[in-house]
């Protein structure tokens, strides 16, 4: 079993839509989490992070966590093209003392207009 | 600009070659990691340093590859003896080990082994 895992995708939505991403941890002493944007070519851009149970809301974007369940989403309200890239979900390793993260293989968004 | 700074952004080499990458932190930032990341796979954890001292180094990094961070600021990675295997975007990034502390990414060094 993965540490982190996300469907691959593609993950399909029209303009304007809610799009849904969605991740599974293996480890219940994590406690930190975190989504990052990955254009194609371009290094990971940390977008949300969220560290207890509940929603999130940043703009456009709602990261929801469920720490019984092992279970972190992002929302994204209103996706527009510009949206249109991998989302990676990033997990603190409790074992580690410092910052480090596992990573699932990511999700590729496209949204079409 | 403030980031984190990679170089060389793009690194083509011959098998067999040594190689070696650079990575400067967002100033303030004490604490350093390397990952390194393949097509369609995320990002995977290979080394990080808090100040100067290397606190935890991935199985993954074979004796192929060191890292250093001399004086507790820009980092450098060497691969030697590089195989096409190799081949993948090395990123670097940094935090301060704050509560709730954030890495945040350089832009990436893509290294391609012939």
């Amino acid at each position: 079993q993965k540490e982190v895992e996300q469907n691959s995708g593609p993950l399909s939505v029209p303009e304007g839509a809610i799009a849904s991403l969605n991740c599974t941890y293996s480890d219940r002493g994590s406690q930190s989490f975190f989504w990052y944007r990955q254009y194609s070519g371009k290094s990971p851009e940390l977008i949300m992070s969220i560290y207890s149970n509940g929603d999130k809301e940043d703009g456009r974007f709602t990261a929801q966590l469920n720490k019984a369940s092992q279970y972190v989403s992002l929302l994204i309200r209103d996706s527009q093209p510009s949206d249109s890239a991998t989302y990676l979900c990033a997990v603190k390793d409790p074992r580690n003392q410092g910052g480090k993260l596992i990573f699932g293989q990511g999700t590729e968004l496209s949204v079409k207009p | 600009d403030t980031g984190v700074s990679q170089d060389p952004r793009h690194k083509i080499t011959k098998r067999g070659q040594n190689v070696t990458f650079r990575c400067d932190p967002i100033s303030e930032h004490n604490r350093l990691y390397w990952y390194r990341q393949t097509l369609g796979q995320g990002p995977e954890f290979l080394t990080y340093f808090q100040n100067e001292a290397q606190l935890e180094k991935s199985r993954l990094l074979s004796d192929r590859f060191s890292a250093e961070r001399p004086k507790g600021s820009f980092s450098t990675l060497e691969i030697q003896r590089t195989e096409q295997g190799d081949s993948a975007m090395y990123l670097c990034a940094s935090s301060s080990d704050s509560f709730n502390e954030k890495l945040f990414f350089g832009s990436g060094t893509q290294l391609s082994v012939l």
